[in-house]
Parts: structure tokens; sequence; C-alpha cells
């Protein structure tokens, strides 16, 4: 039973379009996050939810706009994809926002997103 | 700004072996640290959560220590397997996590 699940697991598709990834968590988790893993393999927090409402806002153009219907769906809506969107987006979840009493964090498989 | 660097960047090992992959912030003001294992094509799994008032944590082979006033922290493996081979991130707590750059191990028969 995956903890983590986001779809799709690729995506392949043209500059200028839009497209949506969907993420759910079945931990029960108060806090979710969206993460960008780009060609280097850098891993860069984009937004973070907390029980809906959104905590964590990167410096993130706004084209990418994450939606949370219910605090264990975090989707991430992407509109007029260009090429350097291209990379691997992680979706993960913790009981916590983090603070003195962090919890541990999981993360889904990834999405490998190609903007041609 | 919290910085988070991974030494070595990679590193290929004999079976058997005992390493130490190491991880340096610049900000000391951290809540806790942990260490991940990136396979290749999946996501992330957490193997290690050090909370800031805590020096270390144990699991299985796996060693990890956190010196918050030189702002280290190292993961130690013990025996090292083939299956041990992956890419190892560490990544300090505050607000939000930030990930270093990760090691890529190499464990071969």
């Amino acid at each position: 039973d995956t903890a983590v699940s986001q779809t799709p697991k690729y995506l392949v598709t043209q500059m200028g379009n839009d497209k949506s990834i969907k993420c759910e968590q079945n931990l029960g988790h108060d806090t979710m996050y969206w993460y960008k893993q780009d060609s280097k393999k850098f891993l860069k927090i984009m937004f973070s939810y907390n029980n809906k409402e959104l905590i964590i806002n990167e410096t993130v153009p706004n084209r990418f706009s994450p939606k949370s219907p219910d605090k264990a769906h975090l989707n991430l809506h992407i509109n007029s994809l260009e090429l350097g969107d291209s990379a691997v987006y992680f979706c993960a979840s913790s009981q916590v926002q983090g603070g003195p009493s962090g919890n541990t964090i999981y993360f889904g498989e990834g999405s490998w997103l190609t903007v041609v | 700004k919290q910085e988070v660097t991974q030494i070595p960047a990679a590193l290929s090992v004999p079976e058997g072996e005992n390493l130490v992959l190491n991880c340096s912030f610049t900000d000391s003001a951290i809540y806790n640290l942990q260490w991940f294992r990136q396979d290749p094509g999946k996501g992330l799994t957490s193997l290690l959560l050090i909370q800031s008032s805590q020096r270390e944590q144990t699991s299985g082979r796996l060693n990890a220590s956190l010196d918050k006033s030189s702002g280290r922290s190292t993961l130690y493996i013990a025996a090292s397997q083939p299956g041990d081979s992956a890419t190892y991130l560490c990544a300090v707590g505050g607000a939000k996590l930030i990930f270093g750059t990760g090691t890529r191990l190499q464990v071969f028969p």
C-alpha cells in the first residue's frame, strides 16, 4: 500500500501546454510538499501545505499553482510549460511542518516531466 | 542562508568495507537533520532522523552523528553491501528541509 502516490510517473509534453501532477497520501499527515529535482539532482522545496493552507511558497514562477482540495491531496498545476520546467517533481508528506519536533518526511516516487 | 554540502560527491568501494559519508551545513540553528537514500528512478527513503538535541541515531548497519556546533553530520555504513548502492542525501530541517547535493555510492562485489 503506497504511502505517498503521485501520477503520472512520466509526462512528455510540448512547450506552452498546461499540465497537472496529482499527489495523494494515506498516512493521515497534516503537511504536504512539492519538491523539484533538477538535472544536477539538486532537490529544492517549491511549496508546503499544512492542513490545506499554503505555508511555504518559494520563489517559483506563478505558472506553478498548487491546489489542496483536502489534507490528503496536493496537486500541482503548471501553465504555459517551458523547456526549463523539465525535471523530476516529488510530492512528500509529514505529520507536522517541521520545527523542534520535526518528523520524518515521506516521499512519493516522483513524476518525470519532459518539455519538448 | 543555509547551505548544505556533501563530500564526496561519488564513492566506489568493495563489498564489506566500512564507510563514512559527510554532510556539512553553514547555519547551526537547525531543528533536525535527516539522511535519505535515493535509488535510480525512485523517490527518497528516510534512513535516520536526528533531532537537534541528539548526538546520534542508529538503525541496523547505519549510524548517523550530528555536531551542531561544527555544522557537521556523518553517516557511517558498516560492512557495506552491493544493495547499499544508491545516492545518499542529507537534509537539515528548520521551517523547511534544505537538501545537500548527495553522495553517489557504488558498492561492488
